[in-house]
């Protein structure tokens, strides 16, 4: 059984770029949240999507934002980047509510 | 607001016993426990629900109290693979769509 699955593993992107995430989660199921991490921080929610609506939304400004498709794979995209959201984006995905997510490696970005 | 785990790290050397705690601030539904390797992704240990009970696999066990919005892990005779970064994960909403992770404890098991 395969598991989440996302790419790309590493990113580098300038200052005031945008950058688009992708995870594809384990087959059947059809939550996928993201959380980004950092060293300071550690683990920070950032959105749920379960069947293609956002179920829930972390603290974070606007220009970071994602959707699920009719697949349950999921997107996240950050605009204007700044050096602050240089982090670990980690994706989980699980059958349902009050079960257990499965993690994927993560996308390691850096904003230079 | 995040749950605060203690404590921040411990190092035990194999076959020892750890315990980590992890308190809310908020009424919670539910706890969820896992571990991370150093560049690897985290991994589920284990859930504990509101009204359930103490839940535990093999010398991993962990502990719900309601009352006090705390929860605690016990590790038991501890072996190098337990070596990581062990977080709670919690649920104030009731759907565990959202889970507000803890700080984490690094923990090493040494020889």
């Amino acid at each position: 059984k395969a598991g989440v699955t996302q790419t790309p593993r590493y990113l580098i992107k300038t200052r005031g770029q945008q950058v688009t995430l992708s995870c594809s989660p384990i087959s059947g199921h059809r939550s996928v949240s993201w959380y980004q991490q950092t060293p300071g921080q550690g683990l920070q929610f950032l959105f749920e999507y379960f069947s293609e609506t956002q179920r829930n939304k972390g603290n974070f400004p606007g220009r970071f934002s994602g959707r699920q498709f009719s697949n349950s794979r999921s997107e996240m995209n950050v605009s204007t980047l700044e050096l602050g959201d240089s982090a670990l984006y980690l994706c989980a995905s699980s059958l349902g509510t009050g079960v257990s997510y499965t993690f994927g490696s993560g996308t390691r970005l850096t904003v230079v | 607001q995040q749950p605060v785990q203690s404590p921040q790290a411990v190092i035990l050397r194999e076959g020892e016993d750890a315990v980590i705690n992890c308190s809310s601030s908020k009424a919670l539904y539910s706890v969820h426990w896992y571990r991370q390797k150093h560049g690897e992704a985290p991994v589920f240990l284990m859930i504990l629900l509101k009204g359930g009970e103490q839940k535990g696999h093999e010398k991993i066990s962990a502990s719900f109290n309601e009352k006090k919005q705390q929860s605690s892990l016990y590790l038991t005779a501890s072996q190098l693979s337990y070596s990581g970064t062990y977080f709670c994960g919690t649920d104030d909403t009731g759907t565990a769509s959202k889970l507000t992770f803890g700080t984490g404890t690094r923990l090493q098991v040494t020889l």
